[in-house]
């Protein structure tokens, strides 16, 4: 069946870089997208979504980037700090009433100091 | 705004025991409800959608008869474990969205472990 994946499952990097965090999603259909953090032992935390009219947004430190053309969607943090030391999940909505995600596998991201 | 809570947030039973999980929608009626299941280093995986006053809709795979779902009110959506199992044993989180909105805004979790 259709899924969203990740490219990487893993990523470490040093305080104050910038993070860039992949995802590949094989539903055509899909028309929304949200990038989610979780921490360890929390409910994931809602970090920025984008449709699928748009290429680009920005929000506070993070934007996120959608290719259409090859189903890529992506997420960048700037100036990493420890506190975004998480999972981070990539969810679409293919479209319906019932507004269904499906998730992708997560990504554990985690800044050294 | 767009807070979802649950309760409770741990819990421990014995294995043929019965266990009910709430989500409520804070500051926002919730016409849909899901609810999750992780696996520890795992991601979401869906189990049923809910909407207020209608009966749920599970995926497939979901025992619908052991994963019981009540969603009574727009603010208010149950889950109940019967007859739990060891394999139950998991991390539950469940999301709320309000009426036209896709946005899914997820409470903290339960984690369930049955002895």
């Amino acid at each position: 069946g259709e899924s969203v994946g990740l490219h990487l499952p893993t990523l470490s990097v040093q305080e104050g870089d910038n993070s860039i965090i992949n995802c590949a999603y094989s539903n055509s259909a899909s028309d929304y997208f949200i990038w989610y953090k979780q921490e360890s032992g929390k409910g994931p935390q809602f970090i920025i979504d984008i449709r699928s009219n748009m290429d680009k947004r920005q929000g506070q430190r993070v934007t996120v980037l959608l290719n259409k053309t090859v189903k890529h969607l992506s997420l960048q943090i700037a100036a990493t700090q420890p506190g975004d030391s998480a999972v981070y999940f990539c969810a679409e909505n293919s479209g319906g009433s019932n507004y269904k995600l499906t998730f992708g596998k997560g990504t554990l991201l985690t800044v050294n100091p | 705004g767009a807070v979802v809570s649950q309760h409770p947030s741990r819990v421990i039973c014995k294995s043929g025991t019965s266990v009910k999980i709430e989500c409520r929608s804070l500051d926002f009626q919730a016409t849909t409800m899901f609810w999750y299941r992780q696996f520890p280093k795992q991601s979401l995986m869906l189990m049923a959608t809910s909407n207020e006053g209608s009966k749920a809709t599970y995926e497939q795979g979901v025992e619908k008869d052991k994963f019981l779902i009540n969603h009574a009110s727009l603010t208010l959506s149950t889950l109940t474990v019967t007859s739990a199992h060891p394999e139950d044993s998991s991390f539950y989180i469940c999301s709320a969205n309000s009426g036209g909105a896709d946005t899914q805004y997820f409470g903290p979790g339960t984690r369930l472990t049955v002895l």
